[in-house]
């Protein structure tokens, strides 16, 4: 299977600030790379992902990255708002519908 | 559309007992998921259903067994529950395969003493 590892566990930054999220990966056939934002007592939701053939993908705040070569890849959020103190989870597909989570990233907005 | 729904909301078992956790989604979902989440380990998948009539073990189906018992329904049985699998259980869909946005449900949260 596929082994995700994702840092830091944990994060602060004051409002404004851009915050980074980095995941590494094992299995060099992963072709697909969700990021999940978990609030406090509510489920996963879906806040971006990006497939092998992209580099990478921005939609306003967020953005993530992808290098393939190095296995590795980054959630970026920029202009950080309370609203966005969460936990984040990196994933990576090791086939059509498997899919390996990272432990997570609580981060917190500072006002 | 209520999404993806889950029941019971919270369970607390003795060990040895059985239960089923049940999972329904009304978006006309063909894949289903059941997934665990334990604290500092992230989510990882127990069984899932590529389309109706069809399971599969995940990353951590001992313990567990499910049935696709239609199209919108997915339930997941612990026979003889074992304080291990004290751990909060979320069900999820997506209409083909993960490429596809994967919805998930409220989750169980489970208590095995």
């Amino acid at each position: 299977g596929e082994n995700v590892e994702q840092h830091p566990s944990t994060l602060s930054v004051q409002e404004g600030d851009s915050a980074v999220i980095k995941c590494t990966y094992s299995d060099s056939a992963s072709n697909y790379f969700p990021w999940y934002k978990q609030e406090l007592g509510k489920r996963p939701q879906l806040i971006i992902d990006i497939r092998s053939n992209v580099g990478e993908k921005k939609d306003q705040r967020i953005a993530v990255t992808l290098n393939k070569t190095a296995k590795h890849f980054s959630l970026h959020i920029t202009e950080t708002q309370p609203e966005d103190s969460a936990v984040y989870f990196c994933a990576a597909s090791f086939n059509d519908y498997k899919l390996s989570f990272g432990a997570g990233t609580t981060v917190t907005v500072r006002a | 559309n209520a999404g993806v729904t889950q029941t019971p909301k919270f369970q607390v078992l003795k060990t040895g007992q059985s239960m089923t956790l049940q999972c329904a989604q009304d978006m006309n979902h063909n894949s289903m998921y059941w997934y665990r989440q334990d604290p500092g380990m992230g989510l990882r998948l127990i069984y899932y259903s590529a389309s109706e009539g069809t399971t599969d073990k995940g990353e951590v189906p001992n313990g567990y067994n499910v049935s696709r018992l239609n199209k919108r329904e997915f339930s997941l049985r612990l026979e003889s529950a074992a304080p291990s699998q004290t751990s909060v259980y979320f069900c999820a869909s997506s209409y083909g395969t993960l490429q596809e946005t994967q919805y998930f449900g409220p989750g169980t949260r489970l208590l095995v003493l």
